[in-house]
């Protein structure tokens, strides 16, 4: 079946600049995660929706950062006056719920802020 | 808050070894372990977990991890490796029955064939 589905799979932006970084979750997974994966480290919580409430937005590094899952299914991530700082690719995962069910990712989106 | 500590940054093996990778984490209540593994040029798949009961899981691709409570560790074996193994290696934990996934750093792990 159709996997966690992520777009852009790439994004040049200038300094400055707002993006919004998309994510389709597996049908019918519940739970949905962000990460951000710089070079040479694992993956980095950023936010977890549990339906269309965020459960836990804890790892959203500023106030720069927002997103949202209105319907419960596709989400978006928002990023206001990119940084360079905010170059890393962009994890979404999404899991039946969020218990023990395992996480099933996307194949990220490349984010470069130039 | 809970973490993830992985050992090795690079490990580099011949064809046929045996591999163990070291994975710690911090968390002072029940935990789901998990151990993911990422290609090149593919996304993250899951390898094995470990919730409750036999503490050695076995995963898919001969590998298997064993918890051990008393040192909080998850580590990640597989008695003899091959070169498509070559990947990077990713332990997480979940801490109680809700929440977010945290990941270690990762090891990336070459095998020479």
């Amino acid at each position: 079946g159709a996997g966690v589905s992520q777009t852009p799979s790439n994004k040049v932006t200038e300094k400055g600049k707002y993006v919004e970084l998309r994510c389709d979750p597996i049908s019918g997974h519940t739970a949905l995660y962000w990460y951000r994966q710089s070079l040479g480290q694992g993956p980095e919580f950023l936010i977890y929706f549990q339906g269309t409430g965020a459960a836990d937005d804890s790892g959203l590094p500023n106030d720069r950062f927002f997103a949202v899952r209105p319907e419960g299914s596709v989400s978006t991530l928002k990023i206001q006056r990119t940084e360079r700082g905010d170059s890393a690719v962009y994890l979404c995962a999404s899991s039946l719920e969020g218990g023990r069910s395992p996480l099933h990712f996307g194949n990220g989106t490349r984010l470069t802020v130039t | 808050a809970q973490s993830v500590s992985q050992h090795n940054h690079h490990v580099i093996l011949s064809e046929a070894a045996s591999l163990e990778l070291g994975c710690n984490y911090s968390y002072g209540g029940t935990v789901n372990l998990f151990w993911y593994v990422q290609y090149p040029g593919q996304h993250l798949q899951l390898l094995l977990k470990y919730f409750s009961g036999d503490p050695l899981v076995k995963g898919i691709k001969g590998f298997e991890a064993e918890f051990i409570k008393s040192k909080f560790s998850f580590n990640l074996r597989k008695p003899s490796v091959q070169w498509s193994d070559t990947a990077e290696y990713f332990c997480a934990v979940k801490g109680g029955s809700q929440g977010n996934l945290i990941f270690g750093k990762g090891t990336k792990l070459s095998v020479k064939p």
